[in-house]
């Protein structure tokens, strides 16, 4: 069964501090790498996505670096804000279907920034 | 609006009594695939439709858990004879055919299901 790993399972950080979640993967055809935000009683909501062929991507205050050879990749947000407070949720994807092991979220990480 | 509606928002049951939930795709998208999330967990898949054909089904996912799509558009899933371990909260979720499966995923509210 693929796994899909999170840490930390929380993180508490100072507003403007910076945020670093990590997600670590196993299947090997993974060749997109997506990181969702989730907030309570809502559906999770992509924030930013990379695929293979970059090594990072940054849009506003978040970047995702991606790390091929330790099949990792984490999210970075840079000037954390109280409205960043919510968990987050790597789900890597891609390879042939296969009863779903494709479709697999890690187990989030729960993120509070404080005022 | 014109995201992913998901209908009914909660659902109380008793234990045996069979539920259905309906997902309204982002009308463009032909993936839709549904996932149970449990308090404090990640999304856990359950299927996945291309257009109306169900090209996935999670192995973990009992007998008594069944989804359509029978237009392409619209699908629903259904629980017959719910257990109190069928309380969760069921997302649907809609991609682009621009994509492949799995790419950007836009999620609905969610269904929140409580047995009793």
């Amino acid at each position: 069964q693929q796994q899909v790993k999170q840490s930390p399972q929380s993180l508490i950080v100072q507003k403007g501090g910076i945020s670093i979640i990590n997600c670590a993967y196993e299947n090997t055809a993974f060749d997109y790498f997506p990181w969702y935000q989730q907030f309570p009683g809502k559906g999770p909501a992509l924030l930013i996505a990379i695929r293979p062929d970059v090594s990072e991507k940054k849009e506003g205050r978040f970047t995702i670096s991606f790390n091929k050879s330790a099949k990792q990749f984490s999210l970075h947000i840079m000037d954390s804000q109280p409205g960043d407070s919510a968990t987050y949720f790597c789900a890597p994807t891609g390879g042939l279907l296969n009863y779903g092991q494709n479709f697999v979220f890690g187990p989030g990480t729960r993120l509070s920034v404080l005022p | 609006d014109t995201g992913v509606s998901q209908d009914p928002r909660h659902k109380i049951t008793k234990r045996g009594q069979n539920v259905t939930f309906r997902c309204d795709p982002i009308s463009e998208h032909n993936r839709l695939y549904w996932y149970r999330q449990t308090l404090g967990q990640g999304p856990e898949f359950l299927t996945y439709f291309q257009n109306e054909a169900q090209l996935e089904k999670s192995r973990l996912l009992s007998d008594r858990f069944s989804a359509e799509r029978p237009k392409g558009s619209f699908s629903t899933l259904e629980i017959q004879r719910t257990e109190q371990g069928d309380s969760a909260m069921y997302l649907c979720a809609s991609s682009s055919p621009s994509g492949r499966a799995g790419d950007t995923q836009y999620f609905g509210p969610g269904t929140r299901l409580t047995v009793l």
